[in-house]
């Protein structure tokens, strides 16, 4: 079974552009979260999608925003890109979003702002 | 605010050579706390959840316990396929979790 895949694997930006990043999650799987890990530290909440709607945002700016489709899959977008915002981009999925439930992380994305 | 402390930051064992990562978190009210293998370039993976102190899970070389204030991860008779970095993590509300920085293990033959 396929698990969550997630594209581009890797990205090189300059600062101010905008950059969107994609998810598929596992077939089944209704909720979507995406997480920021900076090099050395652990990944930090973005957002959480469950059937489309938000569930939700961790402390990032208004320049994140993200949706989900019908089919489940989800974008992540960054606008107005700073150094900062460097960093690798995972997304994770799991049946229905529930707090008990684990989740299932892709590989990520390497966004590199320059 | 909820925080996640590990430690050490690093550790380096010999194959066979047993061990402990520590994982200290502040919490209005624990939810579940969960441990994550991470290897290079991959997303974290699923270990365990532990929702009450005195509760312990296994999984092969490693076992995962909860008190109140802490968890520990033992690692019996390591292999240096355990090497990986191992992430704590506390949740929140549905699938937020607030993540410790890791401890990168390195076990050598």
């Amino acid at each position: 079974d396929a698990g969550v895949t997630q594209s581009p694997t890797h990205l090189i930006k300059t600062r101010g552009q905008h950059v969107t990043l994609r998810c598929s999650p596992i077939s089944g799987h209704k909720s979507v979260s995406w997480y920021q890990q900076v090099l050395g530290q652990g990944p930090q909440f973005i957002f959480q999608y469950y059937e489309k709607e938000e569930r939700g945002r961790g402390n990032f700016p208004d320049r994140f925003s993200a949706r989900q489709f019908p089919n489940y899959s989800s974008e992540l977008n960054v606008n107005a890109l700073l150094l900062g915002d460097s960093a690798l981009y995972l997304c994770a999925s799991s049946p229905s979003g529930g707090g008990d439930e684990k989740l299932f992380f892709g590989s990520g994305t390497q966004l590199s702002v320059l | 605010e909820d925080q996640v402390t590990q430690s050490p930051e690093a550790l380096r064992l010999q194959e066979g050579e047993s061990s402990s990562l520590n994982c200290s978190y502040t919490v209005s009210g624990l939810r579940g706390l969960f441990w994550y293998r991470q290897d290079p370039g991959k997303g974290p993976e699923f270990l365990f959840t532990l929702y009450s102190a005195g509760e312990e899970k296994e999984k092969e070389r490693l076992k995962a316990t909860l008190t109140k204030k802490e968890s520990f991860l033992h690692i019996t008779a390591p292999k240096p396929e355990d090497s990986a970095t191992y992430l704590c993590a506390v949740q929140q509300y549905g699938n937020k979790l607030v993540f410790g920085a890791g401890t990168i293990l390195r076990v050598k033959s």
